[in-house]
């Protein structure tokens, strides 16, 4: 039980196109998912929390209009970067938080979607 | 505010031999421990979590970790590593009620040899 499933885990796109990347809880509800950056050999860096029906909340110095987040139902948050650019070439991560097992503090992550930008 | 600390960037090892991956916290309030691991070009798979209780908490595969509050740590120890265990390990913090918002490590690419 709690998988979280990205797609797609790779994708290459053409400079100032948009790549959409879906982030679902395939066997419980998340309330809350978070979209991390990931830099060669680098920690993961938070970008945004995203929750079901509202707003996404973006960490200091994440583009809100760059890096677009939907969290339209329990199971299923979106990553938009718009406008991609070489620079926005990186392995980005979601992860979930079930809520039917309270304030644990466990999150569930996805496989990781690469984005190459040429 | 938190942060982890992980103070080896590489932590080289041969087979069967033991393995230490430090770590270290800071936070004003109690907090929640994790340590993650990855495989090359996946995401994360929790190894163990420090919720409450027991200060030594244990994997399926092998590895423990220990809670150490005087000296805010949660190092990673195990006793006889194999090659499959080559990986990156992140520890990371979080706050109860804090919404379930991780602070991470830079992690420890740990490289077992033959």
């Amino acid at each position: 039980g709690a998988v979280v499933s990205q797609h797609p885990s790779w994708v290459i796109c053409k400079s100032g196109t948009s790549v959409k990347i879906e982030c679902r809880s395939l066997d419980f509800q998340a309330t809350t998912m978070f979209w991390y950056r990931q830099f060669p050999k680098q920690s993961l860096m938070l970008m945004a929390t995203s929750n079901e029906g509202s707003k996404a909340t973006y960490e200091q110095g994440v583009e809100k209009d760059k890096f677009l987040i939907n969290h339209a139902s329990l199971t299923l948050s979106t990553l938009t970067v718009t406008s991609a650019h070489p620079e926005d070439s990186s392995f980005y991560i979601c992860s979930a938080r079930d809520r039917g097992r309270g304030s644990t503090g466990e999150l569930f992550f996805g496989e990781g979607s690469r984005l190459t930008v040429l | 505010a938190q942060s982890v600390t992980q103070l080896d960037s590489q932590v080289p090892v041969f087979e069967e031999a033991p393995v230490e991956l430090r770590c270290n916290y800071s936070s004003s309030v109690s907090v929640y421990l994790f340590w993650y691991v990855q495989y090359p070009n996946q995401g994360l798979q929790l190894l163990l979590k420090y919720l409450s209780g027991s200060t030594l908490v244990e994997s399926i595969n092998g590895f423990e970790a220990e809670f150490n509050k005087s000296q805010t740590s949660f190092h990673l120890r195990k006793p006889s590593v194999h090659i499959s265990d080559t990986a990156e390990y992140f520890c990371a913090v979080s706050e109860p009620g804090g919404g379930n918002k991780l602070t991470f490590g830079t992690g420890t690419q740990l490289k077992v040899e033959l």
